[in-house]
C-alpha cells in the first residue's frame, strides 16, 4: 500500500544507453513531479505534470523526457545518458498542486559508468 | 548564487541538546515555508509547514519565519538519535509558474549522539 512508489530504486547503467523510471501514485493526487538530489543532497525540480499536462519545465537537457499517460503515473526516461545523469531522481505527488500535501517515493538511485 | 542558501553542516550534537538549522533566501516572493527530514535512502518527509512570517510549534519542533530578513529557523528540543536525519528547508510561491514548485536548500545533516 505504498503511496508513491517508483521503479526500479537501483539503476546501474553505462554511458550512451537510454533508460527509464516509472512512477506511480495510489493517493488520488492531480499532480505529479520528477525532482533531482545530487550528491551535495541539494533537490531540485525537473518536471510536474497536473492531470497529464506539463506544467513544471525547469531547465533540463532535452534528453529527458517526462511522460503521464494518467494522473496516478508519471515515467522518466533518459536518452544518452551521461556520468552527469548520475543522482537520485525522486517521483512526488500533490493535490492541485498544493505545495502543503507532498508524498515524496522513496527515490531511484541511477550510477551511469 | 542559490535562491536558498542552507549551512549543510555536518552538525554533530549529544542526545538532549537543542539544535537550531537556518536558512536564508533571495526570493521575495516566497510565502510557504517547509522544512523536511530525509532519512538515509529515504525520499523527504513533511516535518513543519508555515505560511508567511511568524512561528509555529509542534511538539519538539518549532518552525519561526521572517519574512523581514529573509530567514527562517527549525529548532530541535531535547534531540533524540532518531532525529539524525537530513533536514531541508524548501519554499514556495503563490500560483503561477510556482505552481506546486517546491525551492530546496541544500540540506543539513544532523546527528544526534546517545
Amino acid at each position: 500500500d505504498t503511496a508513491v512508489s517508483q521503479t526500479p530504486k537501483y539503476l546501474v547503467t553505462q554511458m550512451g544507453n537510454d533508460k527509464s523510471i516509472k512512477c506511480e501514485q495510489n493517493l488520488g493526487h492531480d499532480t505529479m513531479y520528477w525532482y533531482k538530489q545530487d550528491s551535495k543532497k541539494f533537490l531540485k525540480i525537473m518536471f510536474s505534470y497536473n492531470n497529464k499536462e506539463l506544467i513544471i519545465n525547469e531547465t533540463v537537457p532535452n534528453r529527458f523526457s517526462p511522460k503521464s499517460p494518467d494522473k496516478a503515473h508519471l515515467n522518466l526516461h533518459i536518452n544518452s545518458l551521461e556520468l552527469g545523469d548520475s543522482a537520485v531522481y525522486f517521483c512526488a505527488s500533490s493535490q492541485g498542486g498544493n505545495n502543503y500535501g507532498y508524498t515524496f517515493g522513496s527515490g531511484t538511485r541511477l550510477t551511469v559508468v | 548564487q542559490k535562491e536558498v542558501e542552507q549551512d549543510p553542516g555536518p552538525l554533530s550534537v549529544p542526545e538532549g541538546a537543542i539544535v537550531s538549522l537556518n536558512c536564508t533566501y533571495s526570493n521575495s516572493a516566497f510565502q510557504y515555508f517547509m522544512w523536511y527530514r530525509q532519512y538515509s535512502r529515504k525520499g523527504p518527509e513533511l516535518l513543519m509547514y508555515t505560511y508567511s512570517s511568524g512561528n509555529k510549534e509542534d511538539g519538539r519542533f518549532t518552525a519561526q519565519v521572517d519574512k523581514s530578513s529573509k530567514y527562517i529557523s527549525l529548532f530541535i528540543r531535547d534531540s533524540q538519535p532518531s532525529d539524525s536525519a537530513t533536514y531541508l528547508c524548501a519554499m514556495s510561491g503563490r500560483g503561477g509558474t510556482s505552481y506546486g514548485k517546491l525551492t530546496f536548500g541544500q540540506g543539513t545533516i544532523l546527528t544526534v549522539h546517545p
